[in-house]
């Protein structure tokens, strides 16, 4: 069964610096995703994108967060100046329709991103 | 405002009982409906989901769900749990946008 990927699995950086972590959706999807799960809380939404923009994005997704699809299989989260507190594991998704319609979001094992 | 509830943080059962895991939600019009699981290190795995129809769903690994619209309630069941079972629920609500809300998780730990 088609899979998300996400790479790194585990990425380290140091307060202030800036972190792409990448994601291969499935490949017939259209909607992707970002989710962050800071340790020991709930999964919260980032952003979704559709048909190469943001198609909705939570409070916590400012202007230190970016996302682009930069060729037809990436999908890559941007943080352009990292902060302690965005140690979270990052959650890729895709759909092959949006929210709301009835397919659901598959989502990637994460990429556990840790700020010194 | 859309809104999942699990009220149990942590369940213990015993390997081959039964198990049901609370959900409650929060949503101003019909719900979509899912429960996924993260095993430790792991990603989430969708296990079941309701979208419309048939208010019993059955999903992956023998688990089922109930969608009670009376008591906003979509409560996960499965009748004999394994220790491969152990991992953190998660029941998420979705449809009036793009996004997924997910409730806090519910960690089940299986005793031998």
């Amino acid at each position: 069964e088609p899979e998300v990927t996400q790479t790194p699995s585990h990425q380290v950086t140091q307060m202030g610096q800036e972190v792409i972590l990448r994601c291969v959706p499935i490949s017939n999807h259209l909607y992707f995703y970002w989710y962050r799960q800071i340790l020991g809380q709930k999964v919260e939404f980032l952003v979704s994108f559709y048909n190469n923009e943001i198609s909705e994005k939570s409070e916590i997704f400012d202007d230190q967060f970016s996302v682009e699809r930069p060729d037809g299989s990436n999908f890559t989260l941007k943080i352009r100046s990292t902060k302690l507190e965005d140690s979270a594991m990052y959650f890729c998704a895709s759909s092959r329709q949006g929210a709301r319609s009835n397919q659901p979001q598959h989502f990637g094992d994460g990429t556990r991103l840790s700020i010194l | 405002a859309q809104s999942v509830t699990q009220p149990d943080i942590h369940i213990t059962v015993s390997e081959g009982a039964s198990l049901e895991l609370r959900c409650n939600y929060s949503y101003g019009a019909t719900p979509y409906l899912f429960w996924y699981v993260q095993s430790p290190g792991q990603g989430l795995q969708l296990l079941l989901k309701y979208f419309s129809g048939d208010t019993l769903v059955q999903g992956i690994k023998g688990f089922e769900a109930e969608f009670k619209r009376s008591q906003s309630s979509f409560n996960l069941r499965k009748p004999s749990v394994h220790w491969s079972d152990a991992a953190e629920y998660f029941c998420a609500v979705g449809g009036g946008d793009d996004k997924i809300i997910f409730g806090k998780g519910t960690r089940l730990h299986i005793l031998p």
